[in-house]
């Protein structure tokens, strides 16, 4: 079945510097990818997206980035800011509707 | 920016009892889903829903549990006979197109106790 997992299951950075945060994925028919940021008491909030047919998308100070050859997408979160600080979770999409969540890492911004 | 409600905030409920758990997706989105999320773990896909009818639901989605849109804003989700596995924050999330290949958004959730 697919399993999307996460390398680290915490991370702490300093205010200011960049996150990088990895996920795995083993479904390779999956073709869409999104991340999510979770913070206390609320529901998943969408960041950013990206299809299979693209390596690299970019937002507001995040980027995505995607190897199909390793099934491994990351999120970077450029000057990282103490209201960054939540669990993120990558979640893929194959075509049917539903996604499947990865277990989430906690990211802790130490001002 | 338009959002996902979600009602109750929590609910406790006796195991065994019926629970509704209400949500208002997005106005001008055509797809409906519940989630859930147990306590520190990740989250599972329950159900999805399109034109008044079920269009993919999991292994977790047994006979107990029944989702409904009786209007023109509102989704339900209810658990017939609660358990005390189904303790758990449930999420409803909506999207403007069908598959998973859209994001979804999400409402902040309910939760569940059974006690």
């Amino acid at each position: 079945g697919e399993s999307v997992g996460l390398h680290l299951p915490t991370l702490s950075v300093q205010e200011g510097d960049n996150s990088i945060i990895n996920c795995a994925y083993s479904n390779s028919a999956s073709d869409y990818f999104i991340w999510y940021k979770q913070e206390s008491g609320k529901g998943p909030q969408f960041i950013i997206d990206i299809r299979s047919n693209m390596d690299k998308r970019q937002g507001q100070r995040v980027t995505v980035l995607l190897n199909k050859t390793v099934k491994h997408l990351s999120l970077q979160i450029a000057a990282t800011q103490p209201g960054d600080s939540a669990v993120y979770f990558c979640a893929e999409g194959t075509g049917a509707n539903n996604l499947f969540f990865g277990t989430g890492t906690r990211l802790t911004v130490i001002p | 920016e338009p959002e996902v409600t979600q009602t109750p905030s929590h609910q406790v409920t006796q195991m065994g009892q019926e629970v509704i758990l209400r949500c208002v997706p997005i106005s001008n989105h055509l797809y409906f889903y519940w989630y859930r999320q147990i306590l520190g773990q990740k989250v599972e896909f329950l159900v999805s829903f399109y034109n008044n009818e079920i269009s993919e639901k999991s292994e977790i989605f047994d006979d107990q549990f029944s989702v409904e849109r009786p209007d023109g804003s509102n989704f339900t989700l209810k658990i017939r006979s609660t358990k005390l596995e189904d303790s758990a924050m449930y999420f409803c999330a909506s999207s403007d197109l069908g598959g998973s290949r859209q994001p979804q958004h999400f409402g902040d959730g309910t939760r569940l106790s059974i006690l």
